[in-house]
């Protein structure tokens, strides 16, 4: 069975600050990495795509993968109160196509 | 331009009865994909479509859930029967296709059902 998995959180932080957000996975064969942003009763809107190891940058955002150990994160500089949502990590195994989600990570930015 | 659409954006339906879900993918997006959002479950997916064709459907939770695709676009979620386990939010999605791995899925607004 091919896991993600996530703090369910909540992650709080200061406004200003910096969020981590961590996942991991158990599929040594993902090729693909996602963050996705979710608001409450809103559908997923992605924030990064990743699929090479190390960091890679878009903004505020700075997505980190680390395939030998399984890991991907989602760094978010300067947090403001418009971030807290509940963030999905998912992942795309080879040549596949489904996303597998983590039970997403609810960060709360406060003012 | 226009993102993926869905409608109703919300159902509520009774036990027993049948429900027809549908998806409108971003213009010119080959693949189309289901997913269903409850909680405690996270997000499942159901079932993927490249073009009319449906080459997985290894998501889809019992024979009560079909769905087809027409004219490469829309695309239609029926569900039979529904029990009060179906309750949840339906996604859709869409890529450009053909479905490979660093494609990107954009996903529809939901539509919410409510079995009572």
């Amino acid at each position: 069975q091919k896991e993600v998995e996530q703090n369910s959180g909540p992650l709080s932080v200061p406004e200003g600050a910096i969020a981590s957000l961590n996942c991991t996975y158990s599929d040594r064969g993902s090729q693909s990495f996602f963050w996705y942003r979710q608001y409450s009763g809103k559908s997923p809107e992605l924030i990064m795509s990743i699929y090479s190891n190390g960091d890679k940058e878009d903004g505020r955002f700075t997505a980190q993968l680390n395939k030998a150990s399984q890991y991907v994160s989602l760094l978010i500089r300067d947090s403001q109160p418009s971030d807290s949502a509940t963030y999905l990590c998912a992942v795309i195994e080879g040549s596949n196509y489904k996303l597998t989600f983590g039970k997403g990570t609810l960060l709360t930015v406060n003012p | 331009g226009a993102g993926v659409s869905q409608s109703p954006s919300n159902k509520v339906t009774e036990k027993g009865k049948d429900v027809e879900l549908r998806c409108d993918p971003i213009s010119g997006h080959t693949a189309l994909y289901w997913y269903r959002q409850s909680l405690g479950q996270g997000l499942e997916f159901l079932i993927y479509f490249q073009g009319n064709s449906a080459p997985d459907k290894s998501g889809l939770p019992s024979d009560r859930f079909s769905a087809e695709r027409t004219g490469g676009s829309v695309s239609t979620l029926t569900i039979q029967r529904t029990q009060q386990e179906d309750s949840a939010v339906y996604l859709c999605a869409s890529s450009l296709g053909p479905g490979a791995a660093t494609d990107t899925q954009y996903f529809g607004p939901g539509t919410r059902l409510t079995v009572l």
